[in-house]
């Protein structure tokens, strides 16, 4: 069973909007990502955020990790055009040969 | 400048042929991974390898193999596509310490007719 789970599936902004996208996970982990994937093409690492961090910012995203309700958030804010993309959360679970696991993702359209 | 290669970016290849997909990083890294994508959905790692003469198997079973001669060179074989392999295919790698997340080459879209 998948251990990343985002919410919503798609999201419809306007330019200048701030864009909120959540991830739910199974089990405990060391570390959550958060990727980028324009058109189908390869993933853009953003941000991690360890297991023993709440917050994290980096330019325009913030990212939230709550470990007693296993979620994430990744905060967008004044989106542009160029941000659509689908933004998937990742976990690593820390074990010396542990590999990530993505979840379904996060659509995101930003009109102009 | 460090990165990460997939060739061929597409492919259109008959039931039956024999094909490798290529994935070739220049960061000196360890760890490298294969995973499957179908469209909107999530990634599923099917192979995975922590060095030269080192390969895994991943979550979702496939009938590719995986070879890690050299540290940069990890290439993905199909012995014999069929239509179930139409799909796209994404090579990462990472370093050491988790820190910096996985880099991903632009994959390889694989159609199957």
């Amino acid at each position: 069973s998948q251990q990343g789970e985002e919410d919503p599936q798609a999201l419809s902004i306007q330019e200048g909007e701030n864009a909120t996208m959540n991830c739910s996970y199974k089990t405990s982990i060391n570390n959550l990502q958060w990727y980028r994937q324009n058109s189908g093409r390869g993933l853009v690492h953003l941000i991690l955020i360890r297991s023993n961090e709440r917050e994290k910012h980096s330019g325009r995203l913030r990212v939230t990790l709550d470990t007693s309700k296993k979620s994430s958030s990744l905060l967008i804010t004044a989106s542009r055009a160029a941000d659509t993309a689908s933004y998937f959360c990742a976990t690593d679970a820390g074990r010396r040969y542990s590999t990530l696991t993505f979840g379904k993702g996060t659509m995101l359209l930003v009109s102009p | 400048e460090a990165d990460i290669y997939q060739t061929p970016r597409y492919l259109v290849i008959g039931t039956g042929k024999k094909i490798t997909l290529e994935c070739s990083q220049t960061m000196g890294h360890d760890k490298m991974y294969w995973y499957q994508q179908d469209p909107g959905m999530e990634l599923h790692l099917i192979h995975y390898s922590y060095g030269v003469n080192s390969t895994e198997k991943g979550d979702l079973s496939s009938e590719s193999t995986v070879s890690r001669i050299r540290t940069e060179h990890f290439p993905l074989t199909l012995e014999s596509a069929r239509p179930s392999h139409t799909s796209q295919y994404l090579c990462a790698s990472s370093g050491e310490g988790g820190s910096y997340g996985y880099t991903f080459g632009s994959g390889t879209r694989l159609t199957v007719v």
